[in-house]
């Protein structure tokens, strides 16, 4: 399917384990991000990255690892998952440098810490 | 840095009511501005986008906002409201740097039959 998915949709996880959220989009976009949704606070950035092997951090990236091997994979890991880590999070992609490019986001995944 | 404030957290309109939701924005840069909505357990899907040009752009279903420098806003609005524009809207601002995007807390629009 073309475009950008997410794995799993639904995740449930317990305090301290490590989780990994899947990322794929298949335009080839060099530019790749990782939000979480909060009620309250938007959409925050957690780590982006502008092209493979290159990353960088957001405005909220403690607890949180990323990767980025091949162009149209960026996963999220979260190393030892804590409660204020239950949110939705989505990806996205664009297309470059321009700044009028348009960022596409995957469907999401509810991950739930219990 | 810049940053993004969306006035009131909900926002009640009847079916064919006008709908106005309001975005403040915060930039050191010529602002780059969008809005996007989202329907329940979807991802964000563009409206509508600022970047250069035409102060008053028009996006998908029949919405449009306007740039306005001097008030720092980019208010989005809709003549007439339809009961399927029930979603939550979010404005964001382009981070010139990382082409991320700063978003606001969004506004959730509750379409009255």
């Amino acid at each position: 399917d073309a475009g950008i998915t997410q794995s799993p949709r639904y995740k449930i996880t317990e305090t301290g384990r490590q989780v990994t959220l899947m990322c794929h989009q298949t335009w080839s976009h060099s530019y790749m991000f990782w939000y979480r949704q909060d009620l309250g606070h938007g959409l925050r950035l957690i780590y982006y990255s502008a092209a493979a092997d290159i990353t960088d951090k957001g405005e909220v990236p403690d607890g949180y690892v990323v990767s980025r091997s091949k162009t149209e994979n960026f996963p999220l890991t979260l190393e030892s998952a804590t409660r204020s880590q239950t949110s939705v999070y989505f990806c996205a992609s664009r297309e470059g440098e321009r700044r009028n490019n348009e960022q596409f986001f995957g469907p999401g995944t509810r991950l739930t810490v219990l | 840095a810049q940053s993004v404030t969306q006035l009131g957290s909900h926002v009640s309109v009847s079916e064919g009511a006008l709908v106005l939701l309001r975005c403040n924005y915060s930039s050191s840069v010529p602002p780059y501005l969008f809005w996007y909505v989202q329907y329940p357990n979807q991802g964000l899907q563009l409206l509508l986008k600022y970047t250069t040009g035409a102060t008053l752009v028009k996006g998908i279903n029949g919405f449009e906002a306007e740039f306005k420098k001097s008030e720092t806003s980019f208010h989005l609005t809709k003549p007439s409201a339809h009961m399927s524009d029930a979603a939550e809207y979010f404005c964001a601002v382009m981070d010139t740097g990382r082409r991320a995007l700063t978003f606001g807390s969004g506004t959730r629009l509750q379409v009255q039959p």
